[in-house]
């Protein structure tokens, strides 16, 4: 799988939109971008994922780079709820294998 | 949409006992899941992959008899902590995915906090 880094943490004024960006400089042509969020004393979430189009839906919007190196997670607006680590992961569309989840970036979303 | 069930939420027990650990997919069919451990302040890590019908492959310096599973149907997986001690308290969480529908996600159950005295 190709490797990924995020930024350790970022902080971000509820109402406003959160943008979370990943690089994954290596990956293939085949593998995907996949987000996933863990709250605290919760099993991952799963919110988006892409190939090399946009995507959106009805939690966050995922904007992938032209040359498919680095992506961004976009929270439109921010609640207090969206506070929780946020884990970008490269994998191949259909692998049948676990994920492999690095440290992910700590949001933590303010009055 | 997918949903991974895991039962149950919270063990507290004495050092030496065993304890299971469920994992479902409620609407779906799951020949293969996955067991993660994570500790505090620390992401997850894959300890296993549980394959239906038959041996789960076990992670570099998971021990297999300590950490039975077991996977009798399409819909369910154990994980079993035997003999559990102090050290082995943590937040242990199961995934699965939905197969033969593309690139699906995997999705995680709500894990379960484990506590050793």
């Amino acid at each position: 799988d190709a490797k990924t880094t995020q930024p350790t943490s970022m902080d971000c004024a509820e109402g406003r939109a959160a943008n979370l960006p990943c690089n994954h400089s290596t990956i293939s042509g085949n593998e995907y971008v996949y987000w996933y969020r863990q709250i605290h004393s919760q099993g991952p979430q799963y919110i988006i994922h892409g190939l090399k189009n946009n995507e959106t839906n009805e939690m966050a919007s995922l904007i992938i780079t032209e040359d498919r190196k680095s992506s961004t997670l976009i929270l439109p607006h921010a609640t207090l709820r969206d506070t929780a680590v946020y884990y970008c992961i490269v994998r191949v569309g259909n692998s049948g294998y676990a994920l492999n989840f690095g440290k992910g970036t700590s949001l933590l979303v303010t009055p | 949409g997918a949903v991974v069930s895991q039962h149950p939420s919270w063990v507290i027990c004495k050092s030496g006992t065993s304890v299971k650990i469920e994992c479902r997919s409620l609407d779906f069919q799951a020949t293969t899941m996955f067991w993660y451990r994570q500790f505090p302040k620390q992401s997850l890590m894959l300890m296993a992959t549980s394959n239906e019908g038959s041996k789960a492959t076990y992670e570099q310096g998971v021990e297999k008899d300590k950490f039975l599973i077991n996977h009798a149907s399409l819909t369910l997986s154990t994980l079993t902590v035997t003999s559990a001690h102090p050290e082995d308290s943590s937040f242990y969480i199961c995934s699965a995915r939905e197969e033969g529908k593309g690139n699906q996600p995997q999705h995680f159950g709500d894990g379960t906090r484990l506590s050793i005295l």
